[in-house]
């Protein structure tokens, strides 16, 4: 298994330009979703997905859009970057049992630098 | 709403000494609660979890945590640091349902030779 993959690594863009940020998982797992990471303030969540064609907004979603057409794949899209972007992304996929088990498997994150 | 404070943002030990991480969680029923390492340019780790059972769980690198529903902490402990225990340490608590965490803000380890 390849677990949680994420492309690119690293992205530069230009104010306004916009791009798409790739998200896949081999697990089969319904839950997806994208947090980034700023310094002091932890991870924190922008979109997530129950499963595939359902998507819902976290605690930073503007700017961003989602969708989930497949169980495998989650890309998050920016629609006009902006320097308050620049922040590393990471994506993570989780499973449920009989209820949620909150256990997040993350991708290696994407560092994105808008100038 | 759930929260996870994480009060020391830098921590700085001796290789050999012992590390305890606190984290407190706003939570009203049980919680679901996680310890997530980051090593320098890396993503994240599972180090250990707590669902529910023994309030002292086991994970991995001889890691453990102490579950306290009293102080509403679960901090994170080792006997004795390596030097490759440098990173980045999160508290997370599972947040309503959709499998949703909220994390901490972080704490940084530094460990002196």
């Amino acid at each position: 298994n390849a677990g949680v993959t994420q492309t690119p690594k690293f992205q530069v863009l230009k104010t306004g330009q916009s791009m798409t940020l790739q998200c896949a998982q081999d697990m089969n797992h319904e839950y997806m979703s994208w947090y980034r990471q700023d310094p002091g303030m932890g991870l924190r969540l922008i979109h997530y997905s129950v499963g595939a064609g359902i998507t819902d907004q976290g605690e930073v979603p503007n700017g961003y859009n989602v969708s989930r057409s497949t169980t495998e794949d989650f890309p998050l899209r920016l629609l006009s970057a902006a320097p308050s972007q620049t922040s590393v992304y990471f994506c993570a996929s989780s499973y449920s049992t009989q209820g949620p088990t909150y256990e997040q498997y993350f991708g290696p994150g994407t560092r994105l630098t808008v100038t | 709403a759930q929260s996870v404070t994480q009060p020391d943002i830098h921590i700085t030990v001796s290789e050999g000494a012992s590390l305890e991480l606190r984290c407190n969680y706003s939570y009203g029923a049980t919680p679901y609660l996680f310890w997530y390492v980051q090593s320098p340019g890396q993503g994240l780790q599972l180090l250990l979890k707590y669902f529910s059972g023994d309030t002292l769980v086991q994970g991995i690198k001889g890691f453990e945590a102490e579950f306290k529903r009293s102080q509403s902490s679960f901090n994170l402990r080792k006997p004795s640091v390596h030097w490759s225990d440098a990173a980045e340490y999160f508290c997370a608590v599972g947040s309503g349902g959709y499998n949703k965490l909220i994390f901490g803000a972080g704490t940084r380890l530094a460990v002196h030779p």
